[in-house]
């Protein structure tokens, strides 16, 4: 009963590093999401997939890329860490149709 | 840019009042959807509402779309501590346009 996982569930980085995040979903969804929450801003949508090979910019993608190789992966990268990308990372899947969007945990990113 | 404005964006009250959240938009959507995320989670669907003026029940929530399909309430009846956590609507666009959340309390 897995549904959204996402790995790993912390991280620190410092800035410059890079990194990649890790989304895994096993219900055979089209659609993919790579959101970023922020307090008193809600969700931010990053990058998304609409299939297997395919990805598009969402509202704030810069400083990130994705690569959806498997249709059940969804890999967010950052290259350079920078503060200003210390948040909560949440990675959603969805279904075709009027389907809800299935979130993952989410991944707690610090950049000092 | 289409923004959905959602207020109180925070709220703590006893247990056993009502309460009502609201998310408004200048913007037409086609359907909008109500979650509720809890610390340490990511969001969960509660209810989609789809029809202008359609009014969904789920136990003590109550889910109303408005007529006009810009804006939407969520109502408590007689709320509980489990009632407690983050709030957030979405309407849908192309994609999914999200709220910045209401931060429910309950206390007991």
């Amino acid at each position: 009963n897995a549904g959204v996982t996402q790995t790993p569930k912390f991280r620190v980085l410092k800035t410059g590093q890079s990194m990649t995040l890790l989304c895994a979903q096993d219900m055979n969804h089209e659609y993919m999401y790579w959101y970023r929450q922020d307090p008193g801003m809600g969700l931010r949508l990053i990058h998304y997939s609409v299939g297997e090979g395919t990805t598009a910019k969402g509202e704030v993608p810069d400083g990130y890329n994705v690569s959806r190789l498997k249709k059940q992966n969804f890999l967010l990268g950052l290259e350079s860490a920078a503060p200003s990308q210390t948040s909560v990372y949440f990675c959603a899947s969805m279904g075709q149709g009027n389907q809800p969007q299935h979130f993952g945990d989410g991944t707690r990113l610090s950049i000092l | 840019t289409q923004l959905l404005e959602q207020s109180p964006q925070f709220l703590s009250i006893q247990e056993g009042e009502n309460l009502t959240v609201y998310c408004n938009s200048s913007s037409v959507f086609s359907s909008l959807q109500w979650y509720r995320q809890e610390p340490g989670e990511g969001p969960v669907l509660l209810v989609t509402v789809v029809t202008g003026g359609e009014v969904k029940k789920l136990k003590r929530l109550t889910f109303q779309f408005g007529d006009a399909r810009k804006d939407s309430s969520l109502h408590i009846t007689a709320a509980q501590p489990g009632d407690t956590g983050l709030y957030l609507c979405a309407g849908e666009d192309y994609q999914l346009i999200w709220g910045a959340g209401t931060k429910l309390i309950i206390k007991p």
